[in-house]
């Protein structure tokens, strides 16, 4: 069985810029996770999705963050203008949510530099 | 408070040695527990679910405390390859919401 894909797995961008993250979770799996990590901490929760609804995105920087999951699949986050203090590496994970199976599985994440 | 609080390390043992981890949660409602293992720059991985009644796989062996609202991960024999960062992960299981501790830094030397 696949895991969580995620892409790019490194992006190094000019402060100011646009950037995007792809998130294609386990087959299945109704929530999807974005997470920040920044060195030496635990994943941060940013948003959570419950099929197509964002359900908990009280931790997203709404001014200059902003996500999707269309037609509760796939995933997108995406950062404009991006600032230095963006830098970290950005998770995506998904789990069924039901049960014993609240277990999550991680993708390999996205490390993003912002010079 | 912070909802999942770790011993940030570093834990340096020796081969052989058997090494425990310790981790608090703030919120009493929280319903699920976990333990995930972190190498350096990859993902984190899961490494076993918490059960009430305690659980073993191989070397390894979770407890859970609710009284104290702590859980624990003893590592026995450790191995070379056990070097990684441990996340105490706790779920409050009124949604899917998971909150991680920062990690505990574990280096196994020859």
């Amino acid at each position: 069985e696949a895991g969580v894909v995620q892409s790019p797995r490194y992006k190094i961008i000019e402060k100011k810029q646009p950037v995007a993250f792809w998130c294609n979770p386990i087959s299945g799996h109704n929530t999807l996770y974005w997470y920040l990590q920044n060195l030496g901490q635990g994943p941060e929760l940013l948003i959570r999705y419950e099929n197509e609804e964002a359900v908990d995105d009280s931790q997203l920087p709404k001014d200059r963050f902003s996500a999707e999951r269309l037609k509760g699949v796939d995933s997108t986050l995406k950062i404009q203008p991006a600032e230095l203090g963006d830098s970290a590496v950005y998770l995506c994970a998904s789990s069924q949510g039901q049960g014993r199976t609240y277990e999550q599985y991680f993708g390999p994440g996205t490390r993003l530099t912002v010079t | 408070r912070k909802e999942v609080e770790q011993d940030p390390g570093p834990f340096n043992v020796p081969e052989g040695a058997t090494v425990a981890f310790n981790c608090t949660y703030s919120n009493s409602a929280s319903q699920s527990f976990f333990w995930y293992r972190q190498d350096c720059r990859k993902e984190p991985k899961l490494l076993m679910s918490v059960y009430s009644s305690g659980n073993e796989d191989g070397r390894f062996t979770a407890q859970l405390n609710r009284a104290s609202q702590y859980i624990s991960l003893l590592i026995r024999d450790s191995k070379l390859s056990d070097s990684a960062t441990y996340l105490c992960v706790v779920n409050r299981g009124t949604g899917n919401q998971f909150y991680f501790g920062t990690g505990t830094s574990l280096t196994v030397i020859p």
